[in-house]
């Protein structure tokens, strides 16, 4: 089954303490980007990658880094979370940067940072 | 200025009848897709339908049709015979252009209501 698979799904930690958060997809995807999911402020993009080891900032990259050193996989960085942090994270790919594409989502990381 | 906009903050429709959640978009680039997104209560995001820039048809997708007026800058998605499963929050958004970021520019959403 085609999917983007994000771990943990949730996740309750403290200021300071590094995470990351994994993102893999099995569709051979060039492009993945992650976002942040806020109310009032709708979803923002964090970073992409638009290929194996090309990434970029997106809107909202401070406090953020990512590597892709494999196609599929597309981790998020966090070396030292704030409260500020706190947000759904969502990962996603796509075939290419066409802006024909639709991007697939995983299911979603419920971050706290107490 | 928004580059998604749904007017709509909530919506409330009758179990099997046909619903209308709106949108606008604004952009320069010739070359973009339109694309809407299902939110449910459990979180995940859910691809529904897209409509190319270029498309002269509606997308069609089972129930989920795009009403795609491209002078209006408009991409209205329409439920037919909705469902109570259909309640969530729908998520209208674009991909821009050739180069740059090619995110997805979300609107706020439109949380819909299916009442039986």
């Amino acid at each position: 089954e085609a999917q983007v698979t994000q771990n943990p799904r949730y996740l309750i930690t403290v200021t300071g303490k590094k995470l990351t958060v994994t993102c893999s997809q099995n569709m051979n995807h060039e492009y993945m980007s992650w976002y942040r999911q806020d109310p009032g402020l709708g979803l923002r993009q964090i970073y992409y990658s638009m290929n194996v080891e090309v990434t970029d900032k997106g809107d909202v990259p401070e406090g953020y880094k990512v590597s892709r050193k494999e196609k599929r996989n597309f981790p998020l960085i966090l070396e030292s979370p704030s409260p500020n942090q706190t947000s759904l994270y969502f990962c996603a790919s796509t075939q290419t940067g066409d802006p024909h594409q639709p991007q697939h989502f995983g299911d979603g990381t419920r971050l706290s940072i107490l | 200025a928004q580059k998604i906009t749904q007017t709509q903050p909530g919506m409330f429709v009758q179990e099997k009848e046909a619903v209308t959640l709106d949108c606008t978009y604004d952009t320069s680039d010739q070359s973009y897709g339109l694309f809407w997104y299902k939110q449910p209560s459990s979180g995940e995001m859910i691809f529904l339908i897209y409509q190319g820039s270029y498309d002269e048809q509606n997308a069609t997708e089972g129930r989920y049709s795009l009403n795609f007026q491209k002078a209006r800058k408009s991409a209205n998605l329409v439920i037919s015979a909705s469902q109570l499963g259909d309640s969530a929050m729908y998520f209208c958004a674009m991909r821009e252009g050739l180069t740059g970021r090619r995110a997805l520019t979300f609107g706020s959403g439109t949380r819909l209501q299916v009442q039986p």
